[in-house]
């Protein structure tokens, strides 16, 4: 089954606790991204990639790292995390930006609550 | 002022109405979403459009380019269509950029 596997589901940290939040498709895609959604602000862009090896800055990449290795995979690592980082967290990914077709493949979303 | 305006922003409708949704964007695209996302979070898209219209069961998405106008219509709608519908951009850079969404709540 295609699909986009996110973990965890729900995660409670501690400020300055580095996490990874993991994100995994079985679809080959090449375009893979992170959001957050937060209330009254609706999704924004974290992080995307292009390709492997090839990542770029959303709107909102402040605090946030993330790595390309393998076509598959795309963590988002918080090195230190700190309370306003709290939200509902989503990778995505699709085959072709902007191509014909393009469909957009969601996670199950990762709740941080960051204390 | 938001790149991706949608309205209304929150909806109530009876089981059976003919519902429309309204995307509005201020930036040149080259591909426009609407995705569908039901309590507890999971995101589902509905359609991709680059022109013109789809249609997938009781939902049809149509767009305006110069018009920089799209819409998402439910017929017949039924309960289960209850959720947040957003539409998304997919502007020049490749970014996506999403309106804030339409809370639909439909009652039997």
């Amino acid at each position: 089954e295609a699909q986009v596997t996110q973990n965890p589901r729900y995660l409670i940290t501690v400020t300055g606790k580095k996490l990874t939040v993991t994100c995994s498709q079985n679809m080959n895609h090449e375009y893979m991204s992170w959001y957050r959604q937060d209330p009254g602000l609706g999704l924004r862009q974290i992080y995307y990639s292009m390709n492997v090896e090839v990542t770029d800055k959303g709107d909102v990449p402040e605090g946030y790292k993330v790595s390309r290795k393998e076509k598959r995979n795309f963590p988002l690592i918080l090195e230190s995390p700190s309370p306003n980082q709290t939200s509902l967290y989503f990778c995505a990914s699709s085959s072709r930006s902007g191509r014909n077709n393009e469909k957009l493949f969601f996670g199950s979303g990762t709740q941080l609550s960051v204390l | 002022k938001n790149e991706v305006e949608q309205s209304p922003q929150n909806l109530t409708a009876q089981e059976g109405e003919f519902i429309t949704i309204n995307c509005s964007y201020s930036v040149g695209i080259s591909a426009l979403h609407w995705l569908q996302q039901h309590p507890g979070g999971g995101i589902v898209s509905l359609f991709m459009l680059s022109s013109g219209k789809k249609k997938h069961g009781r939902l049809i998405a149509t767009i305006n380019i110069q018009e920089k106008h799209s819409s998402l219509h439910i017929t017949a709608s039924h309960p289960r269509d209850s959720a947040v519908y957003i539409c998304a951009v997919r502007g020049a850079t490749n970014k996506l950029i999403f309106g804030t969404g339409t809370l639909l709540a439909v009652q039997p």
